[in-house]
């Protein structure tokens, strides 16, 4: 079974700052990766699939990157509805990043 | 575009099985993939299974000896039986569209089952 890392467990950041996330896989998943966001009390939201490609109505703000077994979350310039729990999947999914406000 | 609504006991006494029903609206249950997932209070997403069209499973290798998932095509309802619980499978489950390479693009809003006696 391939295991998911992610890198920082918590991410401090400013508004209008740049987040960068990392997804780890314990052996290679090609570019089969997606990215959700979780707020609190809600269901997460697919943002990318295929490793950087952006799901319907996500803003151009987040990209993914990466392939094979490290994989990178963008979000170029943090807005307010941006601090979240943001994790990635591939099958199974990793522990999760929170991004919050410094 | 598809909806989804998990129903079921939000109590479930230890050793006892499990049993959600997930509905679905706005599209044939037989057209897609499904899937559930589960996140306890507090803490990350757990996968726990995955159907298909053929109705095969995909199920967590750690979970995979007390879950049952099934599709009833005359309900349009995706059903999740676990067994065995424990206060380990306190959480709120999720039911969820899926596309292919298990990508989830639609979740019902979840439901949470405690686990207590």
């Amino acid at each position: 079974e391939i295991v998911l890392t992610q890198s920082p467990a918590t991410l401090s950041l400013s508004p209008g700052e740049r987040a960068t996330l990392s997804c780890r896989a314990s052996q290679s998943v090609s570019i089969y990766l997606a990215w959700y966001q979780q707020k609190p009390g809600q269901a997460p939201r697919l943002l990318i699939y295929d490793a950087s490609s952006r799901a319907t109505g996500i803003p151009a703000r987040f990209s993914g990157s990466g392939s094979g077994t490290d994989f990178t979350l963008t979000i170029s310039s943090l807005e307010p509805e941006d601090f979240a729990v943001y994790y990635c999947q591939h099958r199974s999914f990793g522990p999760g990043t929170k991004v919050d406000i410094k | 575009q598809v909806q989804l609504q998990e129903s079921g006991p939000g109590r479930v006494k230890p050793s006892e099985t499990l049993s959600l029903t997930c509905t679905v609206s706005g599209g044939s249950i037989s057209s897609y993939y499904w899937s559930w997932i589960r996140q306890p209070p507090g803490k990350g997403l757990e996968w726990i299974g995955n159907i298909y069209h053929s109705g095969s499973t995909n199920d967590n290798p750690s979970l995979q000896s007390r879950i049952a998932i099934s599709v009833d095509t005359s309900t349009n309802q995706l059903s999740l039986k676990l067994s065995s619980v424990t206060t380990a499978d306190t959480a709120v489950y999720y039911c969820a569209k899926i596309r292919l390479h298990g990508y989830i693009d639609f979740w019902g809003q979840g439901t949470l089952v405690t686990v207590s006696s």
